[in-house]
């Protein structure tokens, strides 16, 4: 069982806004690690979307965006595509733990 | 252009053993920290382990639910990273992805290979 907790899905429609939460503790975000965002296209290996909590890399469109408070840190997209359906997951290091974690995952789906 | 192309999964019987590569090219191999990822079928991402660089001592570090059995290593001169896995379980089938670790901001994978699937049945 993982560390960070994401909702299972979440769904919108084209172009609408959508949100994904990755819930953590003391030991993970509340410790001031970083977060990380992958988005993981069916059949593919996950690709980096966001890293150090905001920064998207070269080719990654600016409609995702990130943000992260406290315990938790959160995933947005804009202006949802058909080709953003995918499973989406958060990363972080775990003190506790000793070593890296990822979120449950994400599955958005456009309607 | 960074490529990472893992190999050497496959059909295993319970208690036996494998050894998965990972062959790396376009980047400074000996200079970065590596990880493996697992991903059992229609589950999440799970993080194996990683290697430092030999400027780091090649140190490693494990998930608790694989220490003892799994042994990442990495041979410089060939680019080649690896992870040797004894004493296999069924619950060690999955896919398995090796990835460049950025050690910054407190550590994430910018590069992942497509993955390499072991099956672990009699």
């Amino acid at each position: 069982q993982s560390v960070l907790t994401q909702p299972p899905s979440v769904s919108g429609a084209p172009g609408q806004r959508v949100t994904i939460s990755c819930t953590g503790s003391s030991s993970n975000l509340g410790s001031n690690y970083n977060a990380h965002w992958y988005q993981q296209l069916p059949g593919t290996a996950p690709k980096l979307l966001i890293y150090g909590d905001t920064n998207r890399p070269s080719g990654v469109p600016d409609r995702f965006s990130a943000f992260k408070s406290g315990t938790s840190a959160s995933l947005a997209i804009t202006g949802l595509q058909a080709e953003d359906e995918a499973d989406y997951y958060c990363q972080s290091y775990d003190r506790s733990l000793g070593g890296w974690v990822f979120g449950t995952g994400t599955k958005v789906t456009v309607l | 252009e960074v490529q990472l192309v893992e190999s050497g999964g496959g059909l295993v019987q319970p208690g036996g053993s494998l050894k998965l590569s990972c062959a790396a090219s376009g980047f400074t191999f000996s200079d970065s920290a590596m990880i493996w990822v697992r991903q059992a079928s229609g589950e999440g991402l799970e993080w194996v382990g990683r290697i430092r660089s030999k400027a780091n001592n090649y140190a490693t570090a494990y998930a608790a639910s694989v220490r003892g059995r799994f042994t990442i290593s990495r041979d410089d001169s060939k680019n080649t990273l690896y992870l040797e896995i004894n004493g296999l379980q069924t619950e060690d089938t999955a896919v398995y992805y090796c990835a460049r670790f950025r050690e910054e901001n407190s550590g994430y994978s910018d590069y992942w290979g497509q993955g390499t699937l072991v099956t672990v049945s009699s």
